[in-house]
């Protein structure tokens, strides 16, 4: 079946590093992807809708300037957390869809975030 | 807009009894509507869902759900839960499969030995 890779599965580093999370689509292509984030003990909130080969679409108090979003092709989407401060510590996870509107989303593993 | 109320945060229940997570949905529009299941640093696993057809959806695990449009619920059972069942579980409705998932705040099931 339709597989989301992401990559990596956890992250531990100091305040002020950027942080590159990869989201792979691995056996289709997928022109839109999703970034949610979950704080401990709640939902999954989503922070932007990925597009290949246009801008990112943010939901509201999500800055953009500081979770950058590339999409540069139709398997791979990219969110970089930059100058992290531990305020951004959560579990960011990533989802695709893998063909027509009827089909459910796939998501991937997720990424922990801890920033000391 | 979507949004979805999971009316339990927490259900313990007894290994091999059943239980039921409660969802609750609201909508303007038609929605697509799913439960997945989340373990301990773990991302989500798709349990069902229901897109059209029969209200009664069959997931993974030994899950069903009946999906109700008059009472905008769609309600997960499990007939006897085992140890293993022990998760969070997620319902989330869609519009369509390319639109963004607006998630409940989730239900934590432990079940107890």
């Amino acid at each position: 079946g339709a597989v989301v890779s992401q990559h990596p599965s956890r992250v531990i580093c100091k305040s002020g590093t950027s942080v590159k999370i990869e989201c792979r689509s691995l056996d289709f292509q997928a022109t839109t992807m999703f970034w949610y984030r979950q704080f401990p003990k709640q939902s999954l909130m989503l922070m932007a809708t990925s597009n290949e080969g246009s801008k990112a679409t943010y939901e509201q108090g999500v800055e953009k300037d500081k979770f950058l979003i590339n999409h540069a092709s139709l398997t791979l989407s990219t969110l970089t957390v930059t100058s992290a401060h531990p305020e951004d510590s959560s579990f960011y996870i990533c989802s695709a869809n893998p063909g027509s509107g009827n089909q459910p989303q796939h998501f991937g593993d997720g990424t922990r975030l801890s920033i000391l | 807009a979507q949004s979805v109320t999971q009316l339990d945060s927490q259900v313990p229940v007894f290994e091999e009894a059943p239980v039921e997570l409660r969802c609750n949905y609201s909508s303007s529009v038609s929605v697509y509507l799913f439960w997945y299941v989340q373990y301990p640093n773990q991302g989500l696993q798709l349990l069902l869902k229901y897109l059209s057809g029969s209200t009664l959806v069959k997931g993974i695990n030994g899950f069903e759900a009946e999906f109700n449009k008059s009472q905008t619920s769609f309600h997960l059972r499990k007939p006897s839960v085992h140890i293993s069942d022990t998760a969070e579980y997620f319902c989330a409705v869609s519009k369509t499969g390319n639109t963004p998932l607006v998630f409940g705040k989730g239900t934590r099931l432990s079940v107890i030995a």
